[in-house]
């Protein structure tokens, strides 16, 4: 089946320093990518969703400055945490649907991330 | 806005037995897709049944299967012959076509020996 991978899977950065999530489509075309957070014990919360070639849809009360997504080509998204403080320390996710069929989504493996 | 209502926070079953998680939606749309994703301790998110709406049939995965009421906008997950790996968390999920996906509040199920 389709893979996609979130790189690193576990991450812990300083507070003030800015950290870099990819995620890849291995073996497919994505056209859209989307980038979610996870608190523990809880659900998947939307943050925004990426096209190839264009600016990132971000969801209602998330930073844009903070949270930079870029997704420059058909495989590669990537989340930026911006002068990151503890309280972004969490789980991000990201998933993929391809050109070919939109509405198979796929999700990568996670990315934790720990601002000390 | 559309809206996927999972009003078992947690649940328990015993191995080899059945086990039905509920799930309600909302949304004026006619055409959508709707999902149960599992996620166990690893956090990686597993689609386990995927249901079109215009399907009157029930979709059927192994010892997965769902009751698919499209007027009463509910989908439940009945899980047959419960294993100790199904012990996780499950998220039901509903999308338009081709938009993005929208996730309930999940229900923890643990599946005791």
């Amino acid at each position: 089946g389709a893979v996609v991978s979130q790189h690193p899977s576990r991450v812990i950065c300083k507070s003030g320093t800015s950290v870099k999530i990819e995620c890849r489509s291995l073996d497919f075309q994505a056209t859209t990518m989307f980038w979610y957070r996870q608190f523990p014990k809880q659900s998947l919360m939307l943050m925004a969703t990426s096209n190839e070639g264009s600016k990132a849809t971000y969801e209602q009360g998330v930073e844009k400055d903070k949270f930079l997504i870029n997704h420059a080509s058909l495989t590669l998204s990537t989340l930026t945490v911006t002068s990151a403080h503890p309280e972004d320390s969490s789980f991000y996710i990201c998933s993929a649907s391809s050109v070919a069929d939109r509405n198979t989504i796929y999700f990568g493996e996670g990315s934790w991330l720990t601002v000390v | 806005a559309q809206t996927v209502t999972q009003s078992q926070p947690e649940m328990s079953v015993q191995e080899a037995e059945t086990v039905t998680l509920s799930c309600t939606y909302d949304t004026s749309e006619s055409n959508y897709y709707l999902f149960w994703y599992k996620q166990p301790p690893s956090r990686q998110m597993i689609l386990v049944i995927r249901q079109e709406a215009y399907k009157q049939q029930n979709a059927t995965e192994n010892r997965f299967s769902v009751n698919f009421q499209k007027a009463a906008k509910s989908f439940s997950l009945k899980i047959s012959d419960s294993q100790l790996g199904d012990t996780a968390m499950y998220f039901c999920a509903f999308m338009e076509y081709g938009n993005k996906l929208v996730f309930g509040a999940g229900t923890i199920l643990r599946v005791k020996s």
